[in-house]
C-alpha cells in the first residue's frame, strides 16, 4: 500500500465546475504539500499545510491531521487549470509523493 | 525573484558524452535538490545540498556527479549515462532543510534528457 494515496487518478470536468481532489496518507508527517505540474515539466508548489485550511485565489486546500486526509478544491475551474496535481507529504527531509491526479477542464 | 532557472531545457547525449546540467536561484535559499522524474511517475530525490555541502545522496550511481560551487548554483555532471537514465531532471530549492523545518519547495522547469 502506498503511503500517499490520491483520488481520483484522472478527472475530466467542464469549465466552471467545482473540483475536488483528495489525498490520504498513512505516515506521521510534518507538512503536506500540494503541487501542480503542467505538461513539459515545471512543478509549482501551490500550498504547504500542517493544519487547517489555506486559500489562494480559486484554490483552497484543507487538511485533517487526525484523519490523515487533505483535499484540494478548485472553484470556477478553467481550461488553464488542466494539469497534474500532486499531493506530497513531508517526512523528515524527504517528500513522499502521491501518484498525481490528471485534471482536464474542457471549455 | 522567486525563480529557479534550469539550463538547458532539453539535452540529447550519447553514452560516451560528458555533459552538465545547471540550476540557479537567487532567493537566498540554502538547500538545493536534484530530482529525477520518469514519465507519468512522481519525482525521485537524488541529492540534497545544504549550505553548499552534500548532505544526502540517495544511492545515486557515480555516473551522476553533483556540485554546488556557491549558494546560488547547483550543477549535475553527467558521464557515461545509460539509455535508462533518460528522464526529466528537476532542480528545487528551499530556504532551509531539516527535520524541524517545513519549508516550501521551489522547482525549476526541468531538463528533459535523452540518452542515445
Amino acid at each position: 500500500k502506498n503511503e500517499v494515496e490520491q483520488s481520483p487518478q484522472n478527472l475530466t470536468a467542464q469549465e466552471g465546475e467545482f473540483i475536488t481532489i483528495n489525498c490520504s496518507y498513512s505516515v506521521g508527517i510534518s507538512a503536506l504539500h500540494w503541487l501542480q505540474q503542467h505538461p513539459g515539466g515545471g512543478i509549482v508548489s501551490l500550498f504547504m499545510l500542517s493544519s487547517g485550511k489555506k486559500k489562494h485565489g480559486r484554490l483552497i486546500a484543507t487538511i485533517n491531521i487526525q484523519e490523515k486526509h487533505s483535499s484540494l478544491h478548485i472553484t470556477a475551474s478553467h481550461p488553464r487549470d488542466s494539469a497534474v496535481y500532486i499531493c506530497a507529504v513531508r517526512l523528515n527531509y524527504q517528500l513522499i509523493w502521491g501518484a498525481g491526479t490528471k485534471l482536464i477542464i474542457k471549455p | 525573484d522567486t525563480e529557479v532557472t534550469q539550463t538547458p531545457k532539453h539535452l540529447v547525449m550519447g553514452m560516451t558524452n560528458k555533459k552538465s546540467l545547471k540550476c540557479e536561484q537567487h532567493m537566498g535559499h540554502r538547500a538545493m535538490y536534484w530530482y529525477k522524474q520518469k514519465a507519468k511517475k512522481p519525482p525521485e530525490l537524488m541529492f540534497v545540498y545544504s549550505y553548499e555541502k552534500l548532505s544526502i545522496n540517495e544511492s545515486v550511481p557515480s555516473r551522476f556527479s553533483p556540485e554546488c560551487p556557491n549558494s546560488s548554483l547547483l550543477n549535475l555532471h553527467l558521464h557515461a549515462l545509460q539509455p535508462e537514465d533518460s528522464a526529466l531532471y528537476l532542480c528545487a530549492s528551499s530556504r532551509l532543510i531539516g527535520v524541524a523545518t517545513n519549508e516550501k519547495l521551489f522547482f525549476g522547469s526541468g531538463t528533459q534528457l535523452s540518452v542515445l
